[in-house]
């Protein structure tokens, strides 16, 4: 059994278009969270939701914008794609009882965008 | 706001060497946890071992221990035994416990391991 899974793994584009990524996680988790990784492999945190509210939004670009439909998706549409958008984007979630961590962040498999 | 710096950018050792990775971060916060992530070529994130700021005691995972020193605020992966699949990109990452995880990770740069046979 898949926990987090993305779809699609592979994503080609144009500049200009629009597209999603879509995630879920079948762990019961209630928080989830994108992270983009750029060409020197470096991660950064985009966007953490909780029971569908957005918990933090980093410095990312308003064309991002994350959109969960209930717990277990947490979906990341991009419009007017850049080509400096092109990077891996990573799904996770983990779970949270108040205001303790209760597990750590499992990750799903990544999507590789590239827009040319 | 939290930093992560792991420096090495990439090691290379033996099969059956130990090897260990360093990092330090940086932080005003008190209770937090560390990770290590293994990224293989395959891109998925692998949890290899975590640690929590209030535990005194170094986590251990098989081969895989962790040297955690709070004052000096590093946190070094120590490989023991390196095998061929240990050949991977290392993540050092950083989450505030405050909040119940809501920052997400904090990643260093990752040290890329070679493990040559």
């Amino acid at each position: 059994d898949t926990a987090v899974s993305q779809t699609p793994k592979y994503l080609v584009t144009q500049m200009g278009n629009d597209k999603s990524i879509k995630c879920e996680q079948n762990l019961g988790h209630d928080t989830m969270y994108w992270y983009k990784q750029d060409s020197k492999k470096f991660l950064k945190i985009m966007f953490s939701y909780n029971n569908k509210e957005l918990i933090i939004n980093e410095t990312v670009p308003n064309r991002f914008s994350p959109k969960s439909p209930d717990k277990a998706h947490l979906n990341l549409h991009i419009n007017s794609l850049e080509l400096g958008d092109s990077a891996v984007y990573f799904c996770a979630s983990s779970s949270r009882r108040g205001q303790l961590l209760d597990n750590e962040q499992f990750f799903g498999p990544g999507t590789r965008l590239t827009v040319l | 706001a939290q930093t992560v710096t792991q420096s090495q950018p990439e090691m290379s050792v033996q099969e059956a060497e130990t090897v260990t990775l360093s990092c330090t971060y940086d932080t005003s916060e008190s209770n937090y946890y560390l990770f290590w992530y293994k990224q293989p070529p395959s891109r998925q994130m692998i949890l290899v071992i975590r640690q929590e700021a209030y535990k005194q005691q170094n986590a251990t995972e098989n081969r895989f221990s962790v040297n955690f020193q709070k004052a000096a605020k590093s946190f070094s992966l120590k490989i023991s035994d390196s095998q061929l699949g240990d050949t991977a990109m290392y993540f050092c990452a950083f989450m505030n416990s405050g909040g119940g995880g809501a920052d997400g990770l904090t990643f260093g740069k990752g040290t890329h391991l070679i493990i040559q046979p």
